[in-house]
């Protein structure tokens, strides 16, 4: 059973930059496309974007210059960072596996919430 | 861009109904490629369909989906307790606005 954790600061200061990692458990994180998802306050899902264990990723144009996911294959993880902070990043992060090609997310970390203020 | 529209935004329904939820596409799209998430307060969202019709891994099946082309529907046969939840639809990279289902 492939288990999703994501890990980093509960409280990151305006304009810096955000860093989480998702350890993937359970499985190999050879395949599918791993994902990053925002939830900000009382609001719908916002997707962040991928990356293949190849490190190939592909970000939401929204946030593409801001953005970078990479993946360590050795140690089972991916990360997100997210630069140039503004309290509008403000969210639970979820991190989810995602089947490629479909792209729909069958595993999804517990969330980790993101507060950014100074 | 794709747009994800979900309606209603919010249903309010008693245990035992029938919930019918909309997600309408921008632009047609293949029926592979559009799936149904539940999430309830406090947790990750639940893939509860894929493919437009398949249900995932556990789902009861009293979660029905189906539709092609720009329109797709999402059926709860009969609302249990524990059905009430915001669902999702996503495309790719795009999520619609969501569907609250609540107890009426």
């Amino acid at each position: 059973q492939v288990q999703l954790q994501e890990s980093g600061p509960g409280l990151v200061k305006p304009s810096e930059t955000l860093s989480l990692t998702c350890t993937v458990s359970g499985g190999s994180i050879s395949s599918y496309y791993w994902t990053w998802i925002r939830q900000s306050p009382g609001k719908g899902l916002e997707w962040i974007g991928y990356v293949y264990y190849t490190g190939r990723s592909f970000y939401n144009s929204s946030l593409k210059s801001r953005v970078t996911i990479s993946v360590d294959t050795s140690k089972n993880q991916f990360s997100l960072k997210l630069t140039s902070l503004t309290a509008a990043d403000t969210a639970v992060y979820y991190c989810a596996r995602a089947y490629m090609h479909y792209h729909y997310m069958d595993v999804w970390g517990q969330g980790t919430t993101v507060t950014v203020s100074s | 861009e794709i747009v994800l529209t979900q309606s209603p935004g919010t249903l309010s329904l008693s245990p035992g109904e029938r919930a019918t939820l909309s997600c309408r596409v921008s632009q047609s799209i293949t029926s592979d490629y559009l799936h149904w998430y539940q999430q309830k307060s406090g947790q990750a969202p639940r893939l509860l369909i894929f493919g437009a019709s398949t249900r995932a891994t556990g789902i009861p099946d009293r979660f029905s989906g189906s539709g092609s082309g720009t329109d797709f529907t999402l059926t709860i046969s009969r609302l249990e307790p524990e059905d009430f939840a915001m669902y999702y639809c996503q495309q790719y990279g795009v999520f619609g606005q969501g569907t609250k289902v609540e107890r009426k």
